[in-house]
């Protein structure tokens, strides 16, 4: 099946400072993938949905200044946490559509832990 | 609202015994549901899915009836195994179109004991 990777898998960073997520399509080109937030014994929220080539439409409360988001091949897929806090201390996790699959097949990557100290 | 409410865990069980987690959901029209299945360091993969009332989803053993009159969406396997330890979420898709949005319950924990 398609496989999606995320690196880093895990990352410690002082508060301040931003951190990148990398989201890649490995064997498939994915027009949309999606940045869910997973917080301890809590299901995945959904920050946003990014296109290739376009901006990304963040959810509901969730900031765009600060969780920057670029999808620029089809095959990669960033989230920058800008000037990060404790508070943004979560495990980060992308899914990638395959456009030549079935409408609601989405492949999920493995996950990034962040914390911030 | 779209919202999933599932069976909150831990769930211990020995091996070969019966498994049922629930899942029941709030939506509008007919959603599509999902079973999603996290094994320990890896992503999420999709388990099983039902996309209308009274389908049946399955795979590796495991089924899920989609029941319009209750709402629900429930987890079955009739043996489980060592192997199935993981956390599995139950999951839906609004009928909205063009929505790809998955909306998730709060997972369960599974653990198989040999």
């Amino acid at each position: 099946g398609a496989v999606v990777s995320q690196h880093p898998s895990r990352v410690i960073c002082k508060s301040g400072t931003s951190v990148k997520i990398e989201c890649r399509s490995l064997d498939f080109q994915a027009t949309t993938m999606f940045w869910y937030r997973q917080f301890p014994k809590q299901s995945l929220m959904l920050m946003a949905t990014s296109n290739e080539g376009s901006k990304a439409t963040y959810e509901q409360g969730v900031e765009k200044d600060k969780f920057l988001i670029n999808h620029a091949s089809l095959t990669l897929s960033t989230l920058t946490v800008t000037s990060a806090h404790p508070e943004d201390s979560s495990f980060y996790i992308c899914s990638a559509r395959d456009p030549s699959g079935g409408a609601y097949e989405q492949y999920f990557g493995p996950g990034t832990r962040l914390t911030v100290t | 609202g779209d919202s999933v409410t599932q069976m909150e865990g831990p769930v211990t069980l020995s091996e070969e015994a019966f498994l049922t987690i629930n899942c029941t959901y709030t939506a509008t029209g007919y959603p599509s549901l999902f079973w999603y299945v996290q094994y320990p360091g890896e992503g999420l993969q999709l388990l099983l899915k039902a996309t209308k009332a009274d389908d049946k989803g399955s795979n590796k053993g495991f089924e899920a009836t989609y029941r319009k009159e209750t709402t629900s969406f429930h987890l079955e396997k009739g043996s489980v195994q060592v192997s199935d330890s993981a956390v599995y979420f139950c999951a839906l898709i609004g009928s909205n179109f063009g929505n790809e949005k998955l909306t998730f319950g709060t997972g369960t924990r599974l653990t198989i004991i040999p």
